[in-house]
């Protein structure tokens, strides 16, 4: 049973327009999150994180929202860029347990030019 | 450059041919871990150390052996590989077990496909 869902597989957008990618967590020990890129060949990337303790964090274009309520957080993307195009992962883990992060399957983000 | 390096990038093999995937960073992490990546299944860890001599399962260890003899090397062992070990592996360091300030840094991956 996956205790991290990321539902949308995919995801196309325009250039310039906002990316929002959605992902839901089951386990309610999760207190830290972050998000991955990975491109073609390569390894994923660390992208942006949130701790339990804070309900949003900006970094650049890319902002994370956490909604604890719902076991449900966000990455936005805004613009969005060609660059952009990825899969991005959630992550989850409990802080105890340090790196023993869980992940989701991934949406892959198109952004048209 | 920091990094984390994996060898082979590809491996076809044979059901039951013992492989070993190896994997080094240059950035004296002391946490590594091993992953696998299958369609709608997202990464899964196989085995994680916390420091040399120091390992443990993850969540599908089944199959697999690791050792962490040196600090910088964590190879990750199929003793008799199966089809169902057909996947994306990736190995990922940290500079510490713990997650908030130091997140995993990955290797670009091992595409292994096992007939």
């Amino acid at each position: 049973d996956q205790q991290v869902k990321q539902n949308s597989p995919s995801l196309s957008v325009q250039e310039g327009r906002i990316s929002i990618l959605n992902c839901d967590y089951t386990n309610s020990m999760f207190d830290y999150f972050l998000w991955y890129k990975k491109y073609p060949a390569e390894g994923p990337t660390f992208l942006i994180s949130i701790s339990s303790i804070k309900d949003k964090n900006e970094d650049g274009r890319f902002t994370v929202f956490l909604n604890k309520s719902a076991k449900h957080l966000s990455l936005h993307i805004v613009p969005s860029q060609p660059g952009d195009s990825a899969v991005y992962f959630c992550a989850a883990s409990e802080m105890e347990y340090g790196n023993k992060l869980v992940f989701g399957a991934g949406t892959i983000l198109r952004v048209k030019s | 450059e920091a990094q984390v390096t994996q060898n082979p990038r590809y491996l076809i093999t044979v059901t039951g041919k013992k492989l070993t995937v190896t994997c080094s960073q240059n950035m004296n992490h002391e946490y590594m871990s091993w992953y696998r990546q299958d369609p709608g299944l997202g990464l899964r860890q196989i085995y994680y150390s916390m420091n040399v001599e120091v390992t443990d399962k993850g969540d599908v260890p089944e199959g697999y052996k690791v050792s962490r003899k040196e600090k910088r090397n964590f190879p990750l062992i199929l003793e008799s590989p199966s089809p169902n070990q057909t996947s994306l592996y990736f190995c990922a360091s940290s500079p510490t077990t713990t997650g908030s300030d130091s997140p995993l840094h990955f290797g670009n991956g091992t595409r292994l496909t096992v007939t």
